[in-house]
Protein backbone atom coordinates (compact mmCIF):
# COMPACT_ATOMS: atom_id res chain seq x y z
CA UNK A 1 0.00 0.00 0.00
CA UNK A 2 1.17 3.70 -0.82
CA UNK A 3 2.16 5.42 2.62
CA UNK A 4 2.19 8.66 0.69
CA UNK A 5 -0.15 9.87 -1.78
CA UNK A 6 -0.29 12.74 -4.14
CA UNK A 7 -3.15 12.31 -6.03
CA UNK A 8 -2.38 15.38 -8.34
CA UNK A 9 -0.28 14.27 -11.19
CA UNK A 10 -0.50 17.62 -12.92
CA UNK A 11 -1.30 21.25 -11.82
CA UNK A 12 -1.30 23.88 -13.94
CA UNK A 13 -1.83 27.88 -12.95
CA UNK A 14 -1.07 31.18 -14.03
CA UNK A 15 0.91 33.73 -12.79
CA UNK A 16 0.18 35.47 -9.28
CA UNK A 17 -2.51 32.56 -8.63
CA UNK A 18 -2.80 30.46 -5.39
CA UNK A 19 -1.99 26.86 -5.81
CA UNK A 20 -2.34 24.18 -3.13
CA UNK A 21 -0.85 20.50 -3.57
CA UNK A 22 -2.25 17.70 -1.83
CA UNK A 23 -0.45 14.69 0.34
CA UNK A 24 -1.82 12.28 2.19
CA UNK A 25 -0.28 9.69 4.31
CA UNK A 26 -0.48 6.58 6.05
CA UNK A 27 1.21 5.07 8.77
CA UNK A 28 1.13 3.29 12.21
CA UNK A 29 3.63 5.05 14.23
CA UNK A 30 2.58 7.80 16.74
CA UNK A 31 6.35 9.44 15.78
CA UNK A 32 6.88 10.38 12.15
CA UNK A 33 7.39 13.22 9.71
CA UNK A 34 6.54 14.58 6.79
CA UNK A 35 8.56 16.72 4.52
CA UNK A 36 8.04 18.71 1.32
CA UNK A 37 10.75 18.69 -1.52
CA UNK A 38 10.89 20.67 -4.70
CA UNK A 39 12.82 19.44 -8.01
CA UNK A 40 13.05 22.52 -10.16
CA UNK A 41 13.86 21.61 -14.19
CA UNK A 42 17.60 21.06 -13.15
CA UNK A 43 17.18 18.03 -11.49
CA UNK A 44 17.77 18.41 -8.16
CA UNK A 45 15.91 17.43 -4.58
CA UNK A 46 15.47 20.87 -2.54
CA UNK A 47 14.34 20.32 0.99
CA UNK A 48 11.53 22.63 1.65
CA UNK A 49 9.78 21.69 4.93
CA UNK A 50 10.02 18.96 7.75
CA UNK A 51 7.14 18.61 10.51
CA UNK A 52 7.03 15.92 13.40
CA UNK A 53 3.61 14.56 14.22
CA UNK A 54 3.61 16.20 17.51
CA UNK A 55 3.53 19.78 16.09
CA UNK A 56 0.15 20.13 14.07
CA UNK A 57 0.67 24.08 13.74
CA UNK A 58 0.56 25.42 10.15
CA UNK A 59 3.67 27.09 8.91
CA UNK A 60 3.97 30.08 6.66
CA UNK A 61 7.51 30.84 4.97
CA UNK A 62 6.63 33.78 2.82
CA UNK A 63 4.83 32.61 -0.19
CA UNK A 64 4.56 29.05 0.92
CA UNK A 65 2.88 27.37 3.63
CA UNK A 66 1.97 24.08 4.84
CA UNK A 67 -1.28 22.77 6.49
CA UNK A 68 -0.53 19.49 8.88
CA UNK A 69 -3.94 17.60 9.70
CA UNK A 70 -3.92 14.80 11.50
CA UNK A 71 -7.85 13.76 11.91
CA UNK A 72 -7.18 13.23 8.14
CA UNK A 73 -3.78 12.42 7.22
CA UNK A 74 -2.96 15.23 5.47
CA UNK A 75 -0.14 17.67 4.87
CA UNK A 76 -0.85 20.15 2.24
CA UNK A 77 1.33 22.88 0.69
CA UNK A 78 0.10 26.03 -0.63
CA UNK A 79 2.12 28.53 -2.88
CA UNK A 80 0.18 32.21 -2.95
CA UNK A 81 0.66 34.51 -6.09
CA UNK A 82 2.80 31.68 -7.66
CA UNK A 83 5.69 32.53 -9.73
CA UNK A 84 7.28 30.67 -13.02
CA UNK A 85 10.26 30.20 -10.52
CA UNK A 86 7.48 27.98 -9.24
CA UNK A 87 7.22 25.33 -11.47
CA UNK A 88 8.89 22.07 -10.52
CA UNK A 89 7.81 19.15 -9.06
CA UNK A 90 6.97 18.83 -5.73
CA UNK A 91 7.45 15.45 -3.48
CA UNK A 92 5.74 14.43 -0.15
CA UNK A 93 7.72 12.08 2.10
CA UNK A 94 7.27 10.43 5.28
CA UNK A 95 9.39 8.56 7.53
CA UNK A 96 8.89 6.77 10.50
CA UNK A 97 10.53 6.32 13.77
CA UNK A 98 9.77 2.60 14.26
CA UNK A 99 11.34 1.74 10.55
CA UNK A 100 14.50 2.96 11.17
CA UNK A 101 13.76 6.55 9.56
CA UNK A 102 13.18 5.11 6.45
CA UNK A 103 11.60 7.63 4.04
CA UNK A 104 8.53 6.97 2.09
CA UNK A 105 7.71 9.61 -0.97
CA UNK A 106 4.66 10.31 -3.12
CA UNK A 107 4.93 10.30 -6.68
CA UNK A 108 5.02 13.73 -7.07
CA UNK A 109 3.09 16.98 -8.31
CA UNK A 110 4.34 18.17 -11.58
CA UNK A 111 3.33 22.58 -11.27
CA UNK A 112 3.54 24.47 -13.94
CA UNK A 113 3.19 28.26 -13.56
CA UNK A 114 2.16 29.98 -16.98
CA UNK A 115 3.81 33.38 -17.30
CA UNK B 1 31.01 22.89 1.50
CA UNK B 2 30.09 19.78 -1.55
CA UNK B 3 27.54 18.33 0.49
CA UNK B 4 26.68 14.89 -1.31
CA UNK B 5 28.80 14.43 -4.39
CA UNK B 6 27.95 11.65 -6.73
CA UNK B 7 29.47 10.39 -9.42
CA UNK B 8 29.44 9.76 -12.84
CA UNK B 9 26.39 12.30 -13.63
CA UNK B 10 25.65 10.28 -17.11
CA UNK B 11 26.43 6.36 -18.10
CA UNK B 12 24.67 4.41 -20.85
CA UNK B 13 25.41 0.51 -20.42
CA UNK B 14 24.71 -2.07 -22.58
CA UNK B 15 22.42 -5.07 -21.33
CA UNK B 16 24.99 -7.43 -19.04
CA UNK B 17 27.25 -4.90 -18.36
CA UNK B 18 28.64 -4.00 -14.79
CA UNK B 19 29.02 -0.56 -12.87
CA UNK B 20 29.55 1.26 -9.53
CA UNK B 21 27.71 4.27 -8.64
CA UNK B 22 29.65 6.42 -6.42
CA UNK B 23 28.64 8.47 -3.38
CA UNK B 24 30.18 10.62 -1.21
CA UNK B 25 29.57 13.16 1.68
CA UNK B 26 31.31 15.33 3.49
CA UNK B 27 28.81 16.68 6.29
CA UNK B 28 29.12 13.57 8.64
CA UNK B 29 25.70 12.02 8.23
CA UNK B 30 25.41 8.73 9.48
CA UNK B 31 22.62 7.76 7.46
CA UNK B 32 23.28 7.26 3.62
CA UNK B 33 20.32 5.93 0.79
CA UNK B 34 19.83 5.36 -2.86
CA UNK B 35 16.82 5.90 -4.82
CA UNK B 36 15.88 5.52 -7.87
CA UNK B 37 13.73 8.14 -9.50
CA UNK B 38 11.14 7.00 -12.53
CA UNK B 39 8.53 8.57 -14.13
CA UNK B 40 5.39 8.61 -12.40
CA UNK B 41 6.70 6.23 -9.53
CA UNK B 42 8.16 8.75 -7.00
CA UNK B 43 11.47 7.98 -5.36
CA UNK B 44 11.79 4.55 -4.34
CA UNK B 45 14.56 3.43 -2.03
CA UNK B 46 16.80 0.69 -3.49
CA UNK B 47 19.30 0.41 -0.36
CA UNK B 48 20.01 2.29 2.89
CA UNK B 49 22.94 2.61 5.52
CA UNK B 50 21.75 3.16 8.75
CA UNK B 51 25.46 3.97 10.61
CA UNK B 52 28.78 2.68 9.44
CA UNK B 53 28.91 -1.07 8.95
CA UNK B 54 25.33 -1.46 8.55
CA UNK B 55 23.27 -1.93 5.00
CA UNK B 56 19.84 -2.96 4.36
CA UNK B 57 17.46 -3.46 1.66
CA UNK B 58 14.63 -1.15 0.62
CA UNK B 59 12.04 -0.95 -1.91
CA UNK B 60 13.44 -2.15 -4.95
CA UNK B 61 16.75 -3.48 -3.72
CA UNK B 62 17.17 -6.51 -6.68
CA UNK B 63 19.76 -6.40 -9.10
CA UNK B 64 21.28 -3.77 -6.67
CA UNK B 65 24.21 -4.42 -4.10
CA UNK B 66 25.57 -1.54 -1.82
CA UNK B 67 29.14 -0.93 -0.23
CA UNK B 68 29.29 1.05 3.29
CA UNK B 69 33.21 1.43 2.39
CA UNK B 70 33.37 4.07 5.63
CA UNK B 71 31.17 6.96 7.06
CA UNK B 72 31.40 9.08 4.41
CA UNK B 73 31.06 6.60 1.21
CA UNK B 74 28.21 4.72 0.26
CA UNK B 75 28.36 2.92 -3.37
CA UNK B 76 25.50 1.14 -5.69
CA UNK B 77 26.84 -1.87 -8.01
CA UNK B 78 25.10 -3.02 -11.11
CA UNK B 79 26.47 -6.48 -11.74
CA UNK B 80 24.28 -7.12 -14.81
CA UNK B 81 23.04 -4.07 -15.64
CA UNK B 82 19.00 -4.62 -17.69
CA UNK B 83 17.19 -1.99 -19.53
CA UNK B 84 14.88 -1.88 -16.46
CA UNK B 85 17.86 -0.55 -15.11
CA UNK B 86 17.34 2.84 -17.22
CA UNK B 87 17.01 5.65 -14.72
CA UNK B 88 17.74 8.42 -12.42
CA UNK B 89 19.74 7.49 -9.04
CA UNK B 90 20.00 9.58 -6.28
CA UNK B 91 22.23 9.01 -3.29
CA UNK B 92 21.37 10.92 -0.48
CA UNK B 93 22.27 11.30 3.75
CA UNK B 94 21.43 12.11 6.70
CA UNK B 95 22.34 13.10 10.13
CA UNK B 96 19.78 10.53 12.15
CA UNK B 97 20.40 7.21 13.26
CA UNK B 98 18.02 4.61 13.70
CA UNK B 99 15.38 6.25 16.02
CA UNK B 100 16.34 9.32 16.68
CA UNK B 101 13.76 11.49 16.79
CA UNK B 102 16.09 15.18 17.29
CA UNK B 103 14.68 18.21 15.76
CA UNK B 104 16.11 18.15 12.43
CA UNK B 105 18.07 15.58 12.42
CA UNK B 106 16.39 13.41 9.65
CA UNK B 107 16.21 15.34 6.53
CA UNK B 108 17.61 14.12 3.90
CA UNK B 109 20.22 16.35 2.04
CA UNK B 110 20.31 14.92 -2.33
CA UNK B 111 23.17 14.29 -4.76
CA UNK B 112 22.38 16.07 -8.19
CA UNK B 113 21.87 12.62 -9.44
CA UNK B 114 22.94 9.88 -11.81
CA UNK B 115 21.35 9.26 -15.30
CA UNK B 116 22.01 5.92 -15.97
CA UNK B 117 20.72 4.21 -19.84
CA UNK B 118 20.80 0.59 -20.16
CA UNK B 119 20.69 -0.81 -24.03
Amino acid sequence: AQKVTQAQTEISVVEKEDVTLDCVYETRDTTYYLFWYKQPPSGELVFLIRRNSFDEQNEISGRYSWNFQKSTSSFNFTITASQVVDSAVYFCALSERNTGNQFYFGTGTSLTVIP
Amino acid sequence: NAGVTQTPKFQVLKTGQSMTLQCAQDMNHNSMYWYRQDPGMGLRLIYYSASEGTTDKGEVPNGYNVSRLNKREFSLRLESAAPSQTSVYFCASSEALPGQSSSGANVLTFGAGSRLTVL
